[in-house]
């Protein structure tokens, strides 16, 4: 069964200050890999798709590398702003399923918070 | 309206309620899924319809119903809820292939507390 970690659970920075979150995942046979954020009560935003293929993605500040082999993807914020101040969930795809669908599992997700 | 819509965005029912769930997407996806979110815990996967036909139900009690008529809608039936089952749900939709996956997209949520 695949696990995905993420560390640390919760960040507290200064603005301006660059964010480094970590997820680690069990299984390196995955699909793609999908970084999210998420507001209080609210639902997920996709940030970047990372496909398997692929080393990393760039969307603004925003960047997410991604290492199969060590079963690990860091995103990466720059010069953060209090409006980062979110949950960030990292979730995998496996590459192998039983029927032609795709399914997630997801890490419990790092709380930002960028103190102005 | 485009992405994934659910409504209503809160709701409250007894135990002895019975109450319907409703999402719809408008991306063209042929994937649609119900997932739990509940305080301090990661994402559960409740069920999975793809091209309409469920292909995941991950040992959920019977109380939840899921319902997709077509591959655009996707409902969620309660009966005789608990307290535990007050949570955060969150529909989902993607496009799968054998040959592509661009990704999942999620809606707003329902928040649901039970009393």
């Amino acid at each position: 069964k695949q696990e995905v970690t993420q560390i640390p659970a919760a960040l507290s920075v200064p603005e301006g200050e660059n964010l480094v979150l970590n997820c680690s995942f069990t299984d390196s046979a995955i699909y793609n890999l999908q970084w999210f954020r998420q507001d209080p009560g609210k639902g997920l935003t996709s940030l970047l798709l990372i496909q398997s293929s692929q080393r990393e993605q760039t969307s603004g500040r925003l960047n997410a590398s991604l290492d199969k082999s060590s079963g690990r993807s860091t995103l990466y914020i720059a010069a953060s702003q209090p409006g980062d101040s979110a949950t960030y969930l990292c979730a995998v795809i496996l590459s192998y399923f039983s029927s032609n669908d795709y399914k997630l599992s997801f890490g419990a997700g790092t709380t930002v918070t960028v103190r102005a | 309206e485009t992405g994934v819509t659910q409504t209503p965005r809160h709701l409250v029912m007894g135990m002895t309620n019975k109450k319907s769930l409703k999402c719809e997407q408008h991306l063209g996806h042929n994937a649609m899924y119900w997932y739990k979110q509940s305080a301090k815990k990661p994402l559960e996967l409740m069920f999975v319809y793809s091209l309409e036909e469920r292909v995941e139900n991950n040992s959920v009690p019977s109380r939840f119903s899921p319902e997709c008529p077509n591959s655009s809608h996707l409902f969620l039936h309660l009966h005789t809820l608990q307290p535990e089952d007050s949570a955060l749900y969150l529909c989902a939709s993607s496009q799968v292939s054998t040959e592509s996956n661009y990704g999942y997209t999620f809606g707003s949520g329902t928040r649901l507390t039970v009393v």
